[in-house]
């Protein structure tokens, strides 16, 4: 089984950039790496996914490295509304009931 | 856009009652999960289905049913509530049939509080 590991918490201010590595040791070579933000009193929201090398889209970029034992989300130029819960979750196919996995999340908090 | 709805944003339930949780989604998504979050637990994974009639357990099924009878909507079931199952319940739906690397649409959950 792919599970993750995360920072429990980070803290940053406004306008710097932030990156949050997500461990996966185990990940299968089909599995996909996908992030979720989440704010409170609400579900998770996509952010980005990736196999490997690196993917940015207009939120956020996602590095692999070769090895795809870990992966880095970088938020660029954060603000106050980046606050939130960031999971990171290994997806795989093929494996009824156990491809599903959630890292505990971390949270980060930007100041002013 | 994507939506999934949950039938309740709060609920209040006494040991030993039958709760039924309520996720619709209108994007005709083949997968649809059920998962529940507590402080410093994240997310886990109670029940998915991959199509009508079809369901596979996650990593904590104990103490819930699911029923899917039709694609858009997917019911969480507790045959008798026990106080550790107060919990967040966020249910969530992508749209293609097992495969990795799906994007996951989720509700804005029920939270459910067993006394």
């Amino acid at each position: 089984l792919a599970k993750t590991t995360q920072p429990i918490s980070m803290d940053s201010y406004e306008g710097q950039e932030v990156n949050i590595t997500c461990s996966h040791n185990n990940i299968a070579t089909n599995d996909y790496i996908t992030w979720y933000q989440q704010f409170p009193s609400q579900g998770p929201r996509f952010i980005i996914q990736g196999y490997k090398t690196k993917v940015t889209n207009e939120v956020a970029s996602l590095f692999i490295p070769a090895d795809r034992k870990s992966s880095t989300l970088s938020l660029p130029r954060v603000s106050l509304s980046d606050t939130a819960v960031y999971y990171c979750l290994v997806t795989g196919s093929g494996q009824a009931g156990t491809a599903l996995i959630f890292g505990k999340g971390t949270t980060l908090s930007v100041s002013s | 856009d994507v939506k999934v709805t949950q039938s309740s944003r709060y609920l209040v339930k006494r040991t030993g009652e039958k709760v039924f949780l309520e996720c619709v989604q209108d994007m005709d998504h083949e997968n649809m999960f059920w998962y529940r979050q507590d402080p410093g637990l994240g997310l886990r994974l109670i029940y998915f289905s991959y199509d009508v009639k079809m369901k596979e357990k996650g990593d904590i099924p104990e103490g819930y049913s699911v029923s899917r009878e039709k694609k858009e909507r997917f019911s969480l079931i507790l045959e008798s509530a026990s106080t550790n199952q107060t919990s967040m319940y966020l249910c969530a739906s992508s749209p293609r049939s097992w495969a990795g690397g799906d994007e996951q649409f989720f509700g804005p959950g029920t939270r459910l509080t067993v006394l």
